[in-house]
């Protein structure tokens, strides 16, 4: 069975550092892809960055960067720079080449603080 | 660009009513997915479809049924609605490509009274 894990159900960071929102899986499957999604408070699910299993290396977008350790199963999302605006859900989520479902954590809570 | 479309986006519901949460989408994608997000959770995946006339069980089915009759539409129907069915509900779709991420709708809050 596939499994998310995200175990920090809450954070908070300072306005302007870096923060690190940790999640890991259990997949026996060789082949899969890694997102995260964040959902404001006004609850639509965004989309920030995705990290395929065969990529040697980690995923950047803008201030979302993932670190992805394949050995470890995990794909924490890092986020430098924190704005106010970044407070939200995070959501990390595994997606199966084989079967295109998509699997996703528990949501780890951000708060950014001014 | 509509995106992924989702109807209605609020609904209350008597226990043992019945109804169809409606989804289409215009960005010609083969896949096509509902999720329900509990308070303070994550989303757990209720039924999928992979195509028009193909359709799968996620995580949690029981108590819904799916139709995908065109690629656009992928309808959710809740048959005698209880208290545990109150959540969101997502509709989402993607291309199927690996690097392909999920487009969400705007979420249906449903709550069985």
């Amino acid at each position: 069975a596939q499994k998310i894990t995200q175990t920090q159900p809450g954070m908070f960071v300072q306005e302007k550092e870096a923060v690190t929102l940790d999640c890991t899986y259990d997949t026996s499957d060789q082949s899969y892809g890694l997102f995260w999604y964040k959902q404001p408070s006004s609850g639509e699910m965004i989309f920030l960055i995705y990290q395929g299993s065969y990529d040697e290396q980690n995923a950047t977008e803008g201030r979302y960067s993932l670190n992805f350790q394949k050995a470890r199963k995990s794909a924490n999302l890092v986020i430098s720079a924190s704005q106010l605006g970044d407070s939200a859900m995070y959501f990390c989520a595994m997606s199966l080449y084989n079967f295109n479902k998509f699997y996703f954590g528990s949501g780890t809570k951000l708060n950014v603080k001014p | 660009n509509a995106g992924v479309t989702q109807t209605p986006k609020f609904r209350i519901l008597k226990i043992g009513q019945s109804m169809t949460l409606q989804c289409t989408q215009d960005m010609n994608h083969n896949y096509m997915y509902w999720y329900r997000q509990d308070p303070g959770m994550g989303l757990k995946l209720i039924y999928y479809s992979v195509g028009a006339g193909i359709t799968d069980k996620g995580e949690v089915p029981n108590g819904y049924n799916v139709s995908r009759s065109t690629t656009e539409d992928f309808p959710l129907r809740l048959e005698l609605a209880a208290p545990s069915q109150t959540s969101v509900y997502f509709c989402a779709s993607s291309t199927g490509r690996r690097t392909g991420e999920l487009f969400f709708g705007e979420g249906s809050r449903l709550t069985v009274l």
